[in-house]
């Protein structure tokens, strides 16, 4: 099993729908938790980082987690075509330099205009 | 701009060739990543550096090497030993080693055997 689980798509919607981003992850130990945006043949970018439970809002986009559950969301409102792209979930548990972070394989996302 | 550099954008290997991949860092980070990316599989780990003069070796690192002389740079090549080295590459560096607010990643570079 997989550290770190995330549903790889694709995923369309059509335009100004909200879009909802999941990944379920089994170390209890994780504490930092990040949302990337990589569009095609790009690098990822940090879109967002959680630090523990709660919510996050960043303009259209909310990140959530439930470490209760481990499972982390992000929401994107008012969605648009150039939302379309892969979202990777990350996280760490930040203990020391030893403790990497560990990707999700992405979710596509594609926004229908 | 302070960002990270990667060159060339593409590369084609023929077998039996070395690579190596550049990965250039203006932003005074001491840790840098050397990812691997294929369908379906996410970001492997290949290599890091916590510092300058020191690497470890990540998650798939057989057929790949590393040096990290300069803080600024940290190249990867890639030997004729790695069997299936076509992919994407992403170089990433963060503040220090303990990244808990994520890394900052180069453009990347795809490479093809032919």
């Amino acid at each position: 099993q997989k550290e770190v689980e995330q549903d790889p798509g694709p995923l369309s919607v059509p335009e100004g729908a909200i879009v909802s981003l999941n990944c379920t992850y089994s170390n209890s130990a994780f504490q930092y938790f990040m949302w990337y945006r990589q569009y095609s043949r790009k690098g990822p970018e940090l879109l967002m980082y959680t630090y523990s439970s709660g919510n996050k809002e960043d303009g259209r986009f909310t990140a959530q987690v439930d470490k209760s559950s481990k499972y982390i969301s992000l929401f994107i409102r008012d969605s648009q075509p150039s939302d379309s792209a892969t979202y990777l979930c990350a996280m760490s548990s930040g203990y020391s330099s030893a403790s990497k972070i560990i990707f999700g394989s992405g979710t596509r996302l594609s926004i229908r205009p | 701009d302070g960002g990270i550099t990667q060159s060339p954008k593409y590369l084609f290997r023929k077998e039996g060739q070395n690579v190596t991949l550049s990965c250039e860092q203006n932003l005074n980070h001491d840790a840098m990543y050397w990812y691997r990316q294929d369908p379906g599989q996410g970001l492997r780990l290949i290599y890091y550096s916590q510092i300058v003069n020191d690497f470890q070796k990540g998650d798939i690192a057989e057929g790949y090497s590393v040096s990290r002389e300069k803080k600024e740079s940290f190249p990867l090549t890639v030997t004729s030993a790695q069997k299936n080295p076509t992919a994407f590459y992403l170089c990433a560096s963060s503040p220090q080693a303990e990244a808990n607010y994520g890394y900052t990643f180069g453009s990347g570079t795809r490479l093809t055997v032919v």
